[in-house]
């Protein structure tokens, strides 16, 4: 397996546009998480599913972030608009059964907003 | 409110030597705890965990200790290698069924050859 494959690497976009990023995870497992990068803050979680179903989205930082899983092997995250403060890396992850079990991540997506 | 806190940012250890990296945490109820490793440019990659229950987890180079009362818990690695210059991450999990791990800052260490 390829592992956790995450698009675009880097993006650049203007303040007030809308970003998507990409997510496909590997392939049986039935966790996934969305982690944001920061120097402050380290990695944060924004929201986790399973089979498919947001299961806690209290890390989404306000309602200009969504993220959906319309099937087990896509996810996204959108911003919407897009702000200098979401300059950050965005890390997708998956996972395969319960809790105490290690999550596997993606090479990140980059986002700068200027 | 950091809840999982790795208070050195850095860490330089000469090859050879035992590097340790450390990690608080508030919560009395986090009863899993992980470390990962990331490399510039990469995603985190999973080195090593502990249960509660336990109060030491090794795993040829890799050791964790975990001291509950102090909420303390420490990765040694020894001996360093130049390879394992990386950033490193400890992550706690709340119980009750809930997969929610809280990462700390990082704790970049840089082995010199």
């Amino acid at each position: 397996d390829a592992g956790v494959i995450q698009s675009p690497r880097h993006e650049v976009t203007e303040m007030g546009q809308e970003v998507t990023l990409r997510c496909k995870p590997i392939s049986g497992h039935d966790y996934l998480f969305w982690y944001r990068q920061t120097m402050m803050r380290g990695l944060e979680l924004l929201i986790y599913f399973n089979n498919n179903v947001p299961i806690d989205d209290s890390g989404m930082p306000e309602d200009r972030f969504s993220a959906k899983m319309p099937n087990a092997s896509f996810s996204t995250l959108k911003i919407q608009p897009s702000e200098p403060r979401d300059s950050a890396v965005y890390f997708c992850a998956s996972s395969f059964g319960g809790r105490n079990t290690e999550a596997f991540f993606g090479q990140g997506t980059r986002l700068t907003v200027v | 409110d950091q809840q999982v806190k790795q208070n050195s940012p850095s860490l330089s250890v000469q090859e050879g030597r035992i590097s340790i990296l450390n990690c608080d945490y508030t919560n009395s109820m986090f009863d899993y705890f992980l470390w990962y490793k990331k490399y510039p440019a990469e995603g985190p990659t999973f080195l090593i965990s502990i249960s509660s229950i336990k109060d030491k987890n090794e795993d040829g180079r890799f050791t964790v200790f975990l001291n509950k009362s102090a909420k303390h818990l420490s990765l040694h690695i020894v001996p360093s290698q130049p390879g394992d210059s990386a950033v490193y991450f400890c992550a706690a999990n709340l119980g009750s069924g809930t997969y929610k791990y809280i990462f700390g800052t990082g704790t970049r260490l840089k082995v010199l050859a």
